[in-house]
């Protein structure tokens, strides 16, 4: 059973905080590592995808970092802002096939 | 360019009926993938269609088929209902260069409720 676990479940936060998430994943067969973003009624948007140990990739006032060897990758945001309310999900491929593995997800609300 | 489209958006069923969803890729993709996500679950794998063929599935019964068409687009069939089948279904589609920076782009998911 392969696990991707992701932390907080939830978090609320005021507008102009930043705030980090957590992914944790099986650190064999590491073949990339995706970050989603994903409204309520919305389709789930691709924010990052991750292959390289080391790596870090930056969208805006989001930026994520990646660690193979020890199976995590952090998701930051700086300065939030209402319109980032969205659970953020992290989803773990361990091969050229597509299967994507997701954890729970990380539900982010922004108070303003 | 309209992304990953679903069809229908909610769809109410009985147990022990048959249901079919459907999906539409973004334009110049040429595999999806069906992920079933239940209440307070993250999405779980059902299978993935490339070239018309199932390539890849995940834990889940036979009741769960699937087919793919010329055009790309494809259908998620689902047999003999049970109330556990009520979930969001999301399609995801993807070019399958076999590379992996590969991103799927994902549907807005169909609602399926089982009574």
């Amino acid at each position: 059973i392969l696990n991707v676990e992701q932390s907080p479940q939830s978090l609320h936060v005021q507008e102009g905080d930043s705030t980090n998430f957590t992914c944790s994943f099986p650190s064999s067969n590491f073949y990339a590592l995706h970050w989603y973003r994903w409204e309520t009624a919305k389709s789930p948007e691709a924010l990052f995808v991750m292959t390289l140990n080391g790596d870090e990739k930056k969208k805006g006032r989001i930026s994520a970092t990646l660690n193979t060897k020890e199976g995590y990758s952090y998701l930051y945001i700086k300065g939030s802002q209402p319109e980032d309310s969205a659970t953020y999900l992290c989803a773990f491929r361990g091969s050229t096939l597509g299967r994507l593995y997701f954890g729970r997800g990380t539900q982010l609300t922004v108070w303003p | 360019d309209a992304g990953v489209t679903q069809s229908p958006t909610h769809l109410i069923k009985t147990r022990g009926q048959q249901v079919t969803l459907r999906c539409s890729p973004k334009s110049g993709h040429d595999t999806v993938s069906w992920y079933q996500q239940a209440l307070g679950q993250g999405p779980q794998f059902i299978f993935q269609y490339y070239e018309e063929e199932e390539r890849q599935r995940g834990n889940f019964p036979d009741r769960f088929s699937g087919h793919q068409f010329p055009n790309y687009s494809s259908e998620l069939n689902v047999n003999a209902l049970l109330l556990g089948d009520s979930a969001l279904y999301l399609c995801a589609s993807s070019w399958e260069g076999r590379s992996s920076t590969d991103t799927q782009y994902f549907g807005p998911g169909t609602r399926l409720t089982v009574l």
